[in-house]
């Protein structure tokens, strides 16, 4: 039973760019968070998503979006970027409902 | 940002010894609260959790102790290993909020042999 999968591993953009990050959730959720987490700090949440629309979000500007599809995986999208948008981006699934999150292994982006 | 904290505070313990790891949360109305490890390249991982109607939880080799009056939580990692050396992250969430999990500062555990 695989867990939670995210693509790609590393990503290196320019300021101004835009840049889509891939998660599938572990089998069974149907819930998929992103959370971002600069370096030496704890991850802070993004938005949530289930039933392909977004629940909740955190504190992070319009230029962070996202999408869920009918297989439950999604994608952050993040337009604009700028340098403090380097960051290891986390996806987390969970069955809906349930406090307990699983992670990913995070995309490591670098904005240059 | 709601976790905040540029250098995270190091607990150095040698093999064997009992590690605590301490955790101030931010929120009064939290029920719910998670400890997470991170090793170097990983995602974080589920360790423990537990509810506010409780004040201890125990796990293999880990306990959880939740005292709410000061809004505190420490987990215990009994007979610490090499292996248990990562970035320990305490989070809280609400009860109407499930999706949301807010993560402490988050403490670097090194383990010595």
């Amino acid at each position: 039973d695989a867990g939670v999968t995210q693509s790609p591993t590393h990503l290196i953009k320019t300021r101004g760019q835009q840049v889509t990050l891939r998660c599938s959730p572990k089998s069974g959720h149907d819930t998929v968070s992103w959370y971002q987490q600069a370096l030496g700090q704890g991850p802070q949440f993004i938005f949530q998503y289930y039933e392909e629309e977004e629940r909740q979000r955190g504190n992070f500007p319009d230029r962070f979006s996202g999408h869920q599809f009918p297989n439950y995986s999604s994608e952050l999208n993040v337009n604009a970027l700028l340098l403090g948008d380097s960051a290891l981006y986390l996806c987390a699934s969970s069955p809906q409902g349930s406090y307990e999150q699983y992670f990913g292994p995070g995309t490591r982006l670098t904005v240059t | 940002g709601e976790s905040v904290g540029l250098h995270l505070p190091t607990l150095s313990v040698q093999e064997g010894d009992n590690s605590i790891i301490n955790c101030a949360y931010s929120n009064s109305a939290s029920d719910y609260f998670i400890w997470y490890k991170q090793e170097s390249g990983k995602g974080p991982q589920f360790i423990i959790d537990i509810r506010s109607n409780m004040d201890k939880r125990q796990g293999q080799r880990v306990t959880v102790l939740l005292n709410k009056t000061v809004k505190h939580l420490s987990l215990q990692i009994a007979a610490t290993q090499p292996g248990d050396s990562a970035v320990y992250f305490c989070a809280e969430t609400l009860h109407s909020n499930t999706g949301k999990l807010i993560f402490g500062q988050g403490t670097t555990l090194q383990v010595k042999p």
